[in-house]
């Protein structure tokens, strides 16, 4: 079992539409929540950065922890086409520093 | 600012050969790591550089190997090139060394082992 699990979809979604990307994990000393933005020929941009559970706002992006369940989410409101690429999910914790681990990420399209 | 930059962006090697890529941090970043990342295993922690010392290391074999200078900037290598080391390696650096320094990732160098 991978330690953290990310549904890769494909997602689909028209614009305006809230989308939900979801990550659990099993590492209890994860502690650091990151989600990443990937677009194809690119690298990973970060979007959110979180630390243990609770909630984060960033304009149109919302990230959640909840360290009881190992379940992580981004939500983005108000889906655009240029939010379309692959969002990856990642955490670090302990004395793992620079070492980030991550799910499969999911490829979201949103459609005009 | 200028974000973390990778060179060269693309390369064509044959199997046998050796290859080196170079990072360049964001200025003022100290910490240094590298990620493969595959369509099959996803991206992969390859090793982590800080004061010119490596501090972690993934899972990946010997032939793999790095270096940081005292500017920050790093290099890592592959030597014995296989099939399988084709792949998008991505450089990523953080301000200091620690879970809460978020990390900056480069677009890579894509490797293509023939």
């Amino acid at each position: 079992q991978k330690e953290v699990e990310q549904d890769p979809g494909p997602l689909s979604v028209p614009e305006g539409a809230i989308v939900s990307l979801n990550c659990t994990y099993s590492n209890s000393a994860f502690q650091y929540f990151m989600w990443y933005r990937q677009y194809s020929r690119k690298g990973p941009e970060l979007l959110m950065y979180t630390y243990s559970s609770g909630n984060k706002e960033d304009g149109r992006f919302t990230a959640q922890v909840d360290k009881s369940s190992k379940y992580i989410s981004l939500f983005i409101r108000d889906s655009q086409p240029s939010d379309s690429a692959t969002y990856l999910c990642a955490m670090s914790g302990g004395t793992s520093y620079g070492k980030l681990t991550f799910g499969q990420g999911t490829i979201l399209t949103v459609h005009p | 600012k200028a974000g973390v930059t990778q060179t060269p962006r693309y390369l064509i090697k044959t199997r046998g050969q050796q290859v080196t890529l170079s990072c360049s941090p964001i200025s003022g970043h100290r910490s240094v790591s590298w990620y493969q990342q595959t369509p099959g295993q996803g991206l992969q922690f390859l090793f982590e550089y800080f004061s010119e010392t490596q501090r972690n290391k993934g899972n990946f074999p010997g032939r793999f190997s790095g270096r940081q200078f005292s500017n920050s900037r790093s290099e890592m290598n592959v030597s014995t090139l296989e099939l399988g080391d084709s792949a998008l390696y991505l450089c990523a650096s953080s301000l200091w060394r620690g879970s809460d320094s978020p990390l900056h990732f480069g677009n890579g160098t894509r490797l293509t082992v023939t």
